[in-house]
């Protein structure tokens, strides 16, 4: 059975970087591909990168410069890891292989 | 970037009445394989999203089949056959076609 879940801190700093870890079970992170998706309070879905089965990565570029994804196969665990934080970015963030995802993790930027 | 637009639905929708949610894209979603990268998903409230349907037409594991999907290069449908209280919630397309993968607005289901 496929699982994903999301860690990390709820709270984060303006400007400060954000770091996440989706931990999956059920399949091989050298098998499948893992998604980042976030949603803000309210809004829509917006997909923010992808990391390959191959570990090869892609972004959107209108978060590219800030975003990096990687992984540790050996854990099973996928890493975001996006920096100079605004309030803007106060969303649930998601990570999943599209046929299942994590339950999210509610992410506010606020001092 | 490819836009994806979806329409509204006349809520609240009646208990068993069947609906079509539709969703259009701003370029062929039609691949040179024979594929077309569209999906569907529903976001029940509080829930995460579900996918429902991918490549245009088929429906993902578990999926019930009240829920299918049909359409060409650009424009979709999603059929809901007879609405029950669980189908409830926001449905999103989502192209697979190229980077940056996009979503529709979503379009929202509230049954009577």
């Amino acid at each position: 059975q496929v699982q994903l879940k999301e860690s990390g801190p709820g709270l984060v700093q303006p400007s400060e970087t954000l770091s996440l870890t989706c931990t999956v079970s059920g399949f091989s992170l050298t098998s499948n591909s893992v998604h980042w998706v976030r949603q803000p309070p309210g809004k829509g879905l917006e997909w923010m990168g992808i990391i390959r089965s191959g570990g090869s990565t892609d972004y959107n570029s209108a978060l590219k410069s800030r975003l990096s994804i990687s992984r540790d196969t050996s854990k099973s665990q996928v890493f975001l890891k996006m920096n100079s934080l605004q309030t803007e970015d106060t969303a649930i963030y998601y990570c999943t292989d599209w046929e299942g995802w994590g339950q999210g993790v509610m992410v506010t930027v606020s001092s | 970037d490819i836009v994806m637009t979806q329409g509204a639905l006349p809520n609240p929708v009646p208990s068993g009445e069947s609906v079509s949610i539709t969703c259009r894209s701003s370029k062929s979603l039609l691949y040179s394989d024979g594929k077309t990268y569209l999906n569907w998903y529903l976001q029940r409230p509080g829930q995460s999203p579900q996918l429902l349907i991918y490549w245009m037409s088929t429906r993902a594991s578990g999926v019930s089949d009240r829920f299918s999907g049909s359409g060409s290069g650009t424009d979709f449908t999603l059929k809901i056959s007879g609405v029950e209280a669980e189908d409830v919630g926001v449905y999103y397309c989502q192209q697979g076609l190229e980077f940056p993968l996009t979503f529709g607005s979503g379009t929202k289901l509230e049954i009577k």
